[in-house]
């Protein structure tokens, strides 16, 4: 079945600095690949997500590459902000259903 | 608009006891899913509804596992005879088709603790 890595599983950046987060999947019949945030107590959030058929998409500071032929995707946080410290996941599809990664924890420190 | 809404939000319950979690998808969405979130893990699938049907209950751990979605909207996931293990968050979603490219909107999840 489908696998999801990630990493880093904690991550510190300065506010203002840029975060990068990776992922890696194994099933190739994966062709969507969200992002969701996880702040404590709450459940997960969706905060932009791409579909197969682009490499690259963008909404403001956040932004999302993917390579199918490598099978990897990332997320980038730019001028990141006190308020983007959270829990990340990335997800791949599979079937109608998707499979997390394991989660990185941000803190952006002031 | 209304989300995802589940109840109860904590749930402390004796071992072998049995459990009922609620989940009130938003309106219209026709897909459900249920997962379950160890700590410090991500989400692992439980099972997924589109409309009433039962599509796919692969990620059930075991036989004490049970959800229904008798009209297509609420969804109630029961656990009977709780261990030990089955302490965690339990995440409710809804999507608003069934493909597989559609956002999966999560509610807050209930929390499970098993003494």
């Amino acid at each position: 079945g489908e696998n999801v890595e990630q990493h880093p599983s904690t991550l510190s950046v300065q506010e203002g600095d840029s975060a990068v987060i990776k992922c890696t999947y194994s099933d190739s019949a994966s062709n969507y690949f969200p992002w969701y945030k996880q702040e404590l107590g709450k459940g997960p959030q969706l905060i932009i997500d791409i579909r197969s058929n682009v490499g690259e998409k963008k909404d403001q500071r956040i932004a999302v590459t993917l390579n199918k032929t490598a099978k990897h995707f990332s997320l980038h946080i730019t001028e990141t902000q006190p308020e983007d410290s959270a829990v990340y996941f990335c997800a791949a599809s599979i079937g109608k259903n998707f499979v997390f990664g394991p989660g990185t924890r941000l803190s952006v420190l002031p | 608009g209304a989300g995802v809404s589940q109840s109860p939000r904590y749930k402390v319950a004796k071992r072998g006891q049995d459990v009922a979690l609620r989940c009130d998808p938003i309106s219209g969405h026709v897909s459900l899913f249920w997962y379950q979130q160890a700590l410090g893990q991500g989400p692992e699938f439980l099972t997924y509804f589109q409309n009433e049907a039962q599509l796919d209950k692969s990620g059930l751990p075991s036989d004490r596992f049970f959800a229904e979605r008798p009209e297509g909207s609420v969804s109630t996931l029961k656990i009977q005879r709780t261990q030990q293990e089955d302490s965690a968050v339990y995440l409710c979603a809804s999507s608003l088709a069934g493909q597989n490219t559609d956002t999966q909107y999560f509610g807050p999840g209930t929390r499970l603790t098993v003494l």
